[in-house]
């Protein structure tokens, strides 16, 4: 099974920067993903990470290193509507995600 | 149809009584999955799909089952509800072919056992 910890809340300033880190324990490793969830909506894809290092996305930024089974998500010049939930979920060789709790970020004015 | 319906948005249901979620994509994702989300708990597997006339269980499905007659559909159901089976259901789709292979998921559906 898979064991993923990411923090429960986080909050900051427009314009800011924000990093949510995802530790993790697995049995097996297909890759990482980061979703966003806005309140009262489904999950959706925001990065994927199967090898070491770093892939960004114009604002968002995902890390991976598997080595120490951690991941971070970095969200750039944070706006008012980046308020929601961050789910880190890992991928086992049979394609099924084991998710993590998520994390809130707040975005204050 | 693009991408994920399910049906209902939402339901009130009596425990004891049986209750069938419906999921259909026209991606022609291969793979489907059904999941639940408690507050503090986040997603969990119930049953998954990975082709048409194959289920397996995921993580939690004991008071749930599901059939995968064609590739599009993959309902859920609750043979005899309980309250503690009271949550969000997301149905999810993706292909298995070694890329990238995303999970895209549908609008929920709330479900209340009282």
């Amino acid at each position: 099974g898979q064991n993923i910890d990411q923090p429960t809340e986080m909050t900051a300033t427009e314009g800011a920067i924000v990093q949510i880190n995802c530790t993790y324990q697995t049995s097996g490793f297909n890759g990482l993903f980061w979703y966003q969830q806005h309140a009262g909506e489904a999950p959706t894809f925001l990065s994927y990470n199967v090898l070491d290092g770093l892939e960004e996305k114009g604002r968002f930024s995902s890390f991976l290193s598997r080595s120490k089974g951690y991941s971070y998500l970095l969200l750039k010049e944070l706006q008012m509507k980046d308020s929601a939930s961050y789910l880190c979920a890992v991928r086992d060789g049979d394609y099924k995600l084991s998710f993590g709790a998520g994390t809130t970020v707040t975005v204050r004015a | 149809i693009a991408g994920i319906t399910q049906a209902p948005t939402s339901q009130i249901l009596a425990a004891g009584r049986r209750m069938t979620l419906r999921c259909t994509q026209d991606m022609r994702h291969n793979a489907m999955y059904w999941y639940r989300q408690d507050l503090g708990l986040g997603l969990r597997l119930i049953h998954y799909s990975n082709t048409a006339g194959t289920t397996g269980k995921g993580e939690v499905p004991d008071g749930y089952s599901v059939s995968r007659a064609n590739t599009d559909d993959f309902p859920l159901t609750l043979a005899s509800a309980v309250p503690s089976q009271t949550s969000v259901y997301f149905c999810a789709s993706s292909s298995t072919s070694g890329g990238t292979d995303t999970q895209y998921f549908g609008p929920g559906t709330r479900l209340t056992v009282l």
